[in-house]
């Protein structure tokens, strides 16, 4: 059975503070893994998706990386508008379009 | 990317009635997914609509319960039937703008529903 966990749960940052998060995942066939933003009373925001390990996306503070079996979102310099849960997801090659199996997420707050 | 609105974007019900949620998408798309988010867990996809086609529905989710419509390239609606306590969660829609190319998938702000 495909599984995505993510780790740690919940994490505080200073401002400043760099840190990363980890998205471990089984999964036969890997289609792509996705990250996004979640804020509280939102929707998920689209962030990256990464197809293959050894690749690396970035976005403002943010970089995604991708192995065999882990992806890893790095905040670098982290500001208090990056509070948010970061939610990491898998689609399998066997799955339909469209079907995400998502890890729990990860709580991020970044205090001034 | 695109713009995705729902509506309502909250609602509190009484168990045993029924909900319709809609979502609207900004462009035409050939696929919207509806996922359910329940208190303190993560996402869980119920079906894929297809304009066109019967929605497919994921293990676990059955259509009596959660019947789809997708009249058109641009909206869906997603009914809960017959509600009880434990269909107390978010609910969303999103799309697949252009899996080719880019597989990024959008979501809509969600409906919030409590059933009492």
């Amino acid at each position: 059975e495909d599984q995505v966990t993510q780790s740690p749960e919940a994490l505080r940052l200073q401002e400043g503070e760099s840190s990363s998060l980890n998205c471990s995942y089984t999964v036969s066939g890997l289609r792509g893994l996705f990250w996004y933003r979640q804020d509280p009373g939102k929707g998920p925001e689209f962030l990256f998706t990464l197809y293959s390990a050894g690749e690396e996306k970035e976005k403002e503070r943010l970089k995604a990386t991708l192995t065999k079996k882990e992806s890893f979102l790095h905040i670098t310099a982290p500001k208090p508008e990056d509070s948010a849960t970061y939610l990491c997801a898998v689609q399998a090659e066997r799955d339909s379009w469209g079907k995400l199996q998502f890890g729990a997420g990860t709580q991020v707050v970044v205090t001034p | 990317s695109a713009v995705i609105s729902q509506k309502p974007s909250r609602d509190i019900c009484q168990r045993g009635t029924s909900l319709t949620i809609q979502c609207q998408v900004d462009s035409q798309v050939t696929m919207m997914f509806w996922y359910r988010q329940q208190p303190g867990q993560s996402l869980t996809l119920i079906a894929t609509a297809n304009q066109g086609s019967e929605a497919t529905y994921e293990s676990g989710f059955v259509i009596d319960k959660f019947p789809i419509s997708r009249p058109n390239l641009t909206f869906s609606t997603l009914t809960v039937s017959n509600m009880s306590p434990e269909d107390s969660s978010i609910y969303l829609c999103s799309v697949d703008l252009d899996r080719v190319r880019n597989n990024e998938q959008f979501f809509g702000p969600g409906t919030r529903l409590t059933v009492l």
